[in-house]
Parts: structure tokens; sequence; C-alpha cells
């Protein structure tokens, strides 16, 4: 069974950058027919797109958020990761991410970081 | 940008009912929209992709349909489990989420 992690630092100071890490394991990065996104969702709120990320590099990201963030991917270590560069308050939530078929659903999701800008 | 405007955004329901949660896109460029429920806490699970095609292991209860624009997600009769909060998903776009409440 296919399964996600995130891991990175649960408390970000304002104006540094987010970086998290997704470890895929139970398959591999390398599939030709899915990609590998990242979503977001801040306190009370709703599921926000952030990105995602194909196995050899090419990435799509949410218009709204594209200045501000990159996704890349290690196949050699079945990750993909997400960077948030100069975050504020805005960019605390709990950040998933999670496995894109070939129909654009998330069909498989990490349990979810959270994830707190603030000094 | 595609905007999926979702709605009721909530809605207060007893175990048993039919319950139908409609999303509407702004441009009608593609079938392949996705339901996924979200309980508390918890990471959404797939209900529904390609507008109605339920994913593996999911009760048939769920069910869902598109016509022009509009889809809709449809709960044949609602159970315990069912309360959570549901979102549609179209390409980079999310739906703003139908909260399902016990009435």
């Amino acid at each position: 069974q296919l399964q996600l992690q995130e891991t990175g630092p649960g408390l970000v100071k304002p104006s540094e950058t987010l970086s998290l890490t997704c470890t895929v394991s139970g398959g591999s990065i390398s599939s030709n027919i899915h990609y590998w996104g990242w979503i977001r969702q801040p306190p009370g709120k709703g599921l926000e797109y952030i990105g995602i990320i194909y196995y050899a590099g090419s990435t799509s990201y949410n218009p709204s958020l594209k200045s501000r963030v990159s996704m890349s991917v290690d196949t050699s270590k079945n990750q993909f990761s997400l960077k948030v560069p100069s975050v504020t308050a805005a960019d605390t939530a709990v950040y998933y991410c999670a496995r894109q078929s070939s129909s654009d659903a998330f069909d498989f999701w990490g349990q979810g970081t959270m994830v707190t800008v603030s000094s | 940008d595609i905007q999926l405007t979702q709605s009721p955004s909530f809605l207060s329901a007893s175990v048993g009912d039919r319950v139908t949660i409609t999303c509407r896109a702004s441009q009608g460029i593609s079938s392949y929209l996705a339901w996924y429920q979200q309980k508390t806490g918890k990471a959404p699970k797939l209900l529904i992709y390609a507008a109605s095609t339920l994913q593996s292991g999911v009760p048939s209860r769920f069910s869902g349909s598109k016509s022009g624009t509009e889809f809709t997600l449809t709960i044949s009769s609602l159970q315990p489990e069912d309360f959570a909060t549901y979102y549609c998903q179209q390409l980079n776009s999310f739906g703003g989420g139908t909260k399902v409440e016990i009435k």
C-alpha cells in the first residue's frame, strides 16, 4: 500500500523559508502516470492547491502562489519537496502531500503536518 | 483560472436522509472533477473521480454526476460516519467545502 509522509519544521519565523519533504513508500515516485502534489489548509479553512511535480522535474503551480513556491524531486530517495520563501502568518497551515492520478484526482494523501509561522 | 462554487456551505441532515451537494465550475473545460470527504483532524479521502467514478472501497451510497458545468455529489442514505466536510476539486482548484452536520 502506497504511503506518503510529510516531514519538516513545525515552526518557522516570519520572512524565513518553509521547507517540507514528502517521502513516498510502498511505490515508486518515478511513475510515468502520476504527479506528486502539495495542498495546504489554514486552520478552520478550506483546502488550497499549491502545485504538482512530475518525477522528471516538470512542475505546475497554483497561479496565485506561483511566484512564491518551488518544488523539487529526488528520485533516488523517493522524495519530493516544497519550499516557500519569505513566509508570513498567512502561510500557517496544515500541509499535505499527495499523489495525483491520471484523472487529476489526489488518490493517496499523507497525514499532514502543521506549520506555524511565528516569531 | 477555474473557480469552483460549492453549495450549500453547510447542511444539517438526519441519518437516512438523501443529501445532494453541488459544485459549479466557472468554465466548462474538463470532466475531471473529484469529490473528497474530510473528517476533523484527518487528511481528505477521495470518494469520486472523473465526475462519477467511485473510488475503490467507497460505499455505493455515494454517487456523482455532471450536467454542463454543474457537478453533483449525492449520498443516497446518510450514515453516522458520513458527517464530515466535503470538497470538490478540478485541476488546480478546490471548492469552498460543504459541512454536513447531524440535525
